[in-house]
């Protein structure tokens, strides 16, 4: 069975830009979580989807939206690019909640110059 | 805000010596949770803790959790160069809806 998946593997923009990030949980998790990590830290929570619905926010700007869609794969979009927000975007599905244990993809690396 | 503090933020140990890694916070979580991440891959989840003073074993990995479910320790007996790599624990919010991370340790177990 194929693990989370996560596209592009690499991006680099400008600032200003907008950008879209892609996530393909394991098949039959329902529930998608967005992370940012700076090099040198750990993962920042942003997001997290359960059944197509926001559950929980992190302390990010509005700049920062996402969606889950009815398959259960998820976007995470970044509007007006600044260069801080060069990260790895991790995401993580579980199957359902509580306690269940989160399986990240391999990210995506972004670069804003 | 709910924080995880994890100490020491970086450790170079030599072959063989023994490790212990702390993670703090003022919150209670429903569960903790230790990842390790290799460069350019995704966090890998070692062990989930959810009773307070429960201590689980894998292999020569000892963890803690804290009788209050405030703070977690990671032991490793006799550690390898492939122990290297860096240590996260996460906090499992009471109500289920956010998994926080602490900053991580960085380990180099060196040969």
């Amino acid at each position: 069975d194929a693990g989370v998946t996560q596209s592009p593997t690499h991006l680099i923009k400008t600032r200003g830009q907008h950008v879209t990030l892609r996530c393909s949980p394991i098949s039959g998790h329902k529930s998608v979580s967005w992370y940012q990590q700076v090099l040198g830290q750990g993962p920042q929570f942003i997001f997290q989807y359960y059944e197509k619905e926001e559950r929980g926010r992190g302390n990010f700007p509005d700049r920062f939206s996402a969606r889950q869609f009815p398959n259960y794969s998820s976007e995470l979009n970044v509007n007006a690019l600044l260069l801080g927000d060069s990260a790895l975007y991790l995401c993580a599905s579980r199957l359902r909640g509580l306690n269940e244990k989160l399986f990240f993809g391999s990210g995506t690396q972004l670069s804003v110059l | 805000t709910q924080l995880l503090e994890q100490s020491p933020q970086f450790l170079s140990i030599q072959e063989g010596e023994n490790l212990t890694v702390y993670c703090n916070s003022s919150s209670v979580f429903s569960s903790l949770q230790w990842y390790r991440q290799e460069p350019g891959e995704g966090p890998v989840l070692l062990v989930t803790v959810v009773t307070g003073g429960e201590v689980k074993k894998l292999k020569r990995l000892t963890f803690q959790f804290g009788d209050a479910r405030k703070d977690s320790s990671l032991h490793i007996t006799a550690a390898q160069p492939g122990d290297t790599g860096l240590y996260l624990c996460a906090g499992e919010e009471m109500r289920g809806f956010k998994t926080i991370f602490g900053a991580g340790t960085r380990l180099f177990v060196k040969a």
